[in-house]
């Protein structure tokens, strides 16, 4: 199972582009990373996912290097209410999908 | 529209009476999970069902049993509910199991033992 590493908090400013970076070095061929949003007393929320390179939605991107040991989730011109928990996710063996790392804590200042 | 329905949203019960939360989704899902939070903790996965079949985390305590009667409802139960079990537990639904899934979470259960 494809362990992930994550900062535990960071701090932005209104406005600011913030990426918050996911180690993952025994990630397997056929994993994807998966990146979810967490606000307080409520579930998480599908944010983004990709193999390799990069992948853009309307609320982040995702930065995949060649080896696939690491990702970054970009959050462009953050807001107050992009204050939250982030998780990365590594898809693991069948049976074992969706174990959550510690995740990093963001706070937006304004 | 909620797509995973957790019923209730706050729960109080009494330390070692049995207790049940219920999930209920309307994607038909095949994999229904459940998981328990604590506070300023990572969600921890308890279990999880891929259409009938259940498979348990190793190192999920016997006092957590759970149940799917049918594709659209999952039920989670605390035989013996301790103090240590006050949590949020998240239902979560899948497509499938693959890694290029995405899950679905319901808003949560919190669980309070008195």
């Amino acid at each position: 199972l494809a362990k992930t590493t994550q900062p535990i908090s960071m701090d932005s400013y209104e406005g600011q582009e913030v990426n918050i970076t996911c180690s993952h070095n025994n990630i397997a061929t056929n994993d994807y990373i998966t990146w979810y949003q967490q606000f307080p007393s409520q579930g998480p929320r599908f944010i983004i996912q990709g193999y390799k390179t990069k992948v853009t939605n309307e609320v982040a991107s995702l930065f995949i290097p060649a080896d696939r040991k690491s990702s970054t989730l970009s959050l462009p011109r953050v807001s107050l209410s992009d204050t939250a928990v982030y998780y990365c996710l590594v898809g693991g063996l069948r049976g074992q999908n969706f174990v959550f790392g510690p995740g990093t804590r963001l706070s937006v200042l304004p | 529209d909620a797509m995973v329905i957790q019923n209730p949203r706050y729960q109080v019960t009494q330390f070692g009476k049995p207790v049940t939360l219920s999930c209920s989704q309307t994607l038909n899902h095949n994999v229904m999970y459940w998981y328990q939070q604590k506070s300023s903790q990572a969600p921890k996965l308890l279990f999880h069902y891929y259409d009938k079949d259940f498979n348990n985390e190793a190192d999920t305590p016997d006092n957590f049993q759970s149940r799917r009667p049918n594709t659209s409802f999952c039920f989670l139960d605390i035989r013996s509910p301790g103090l240590g079990d006050a949590a949020m537990y998240l239902c979560a639904t899948s497509r499938e199991l693959g890694t290029n899934t995405e899950a679905f979470f319901g808003q949560g259960t919190r669980l309070t033992v008195v």
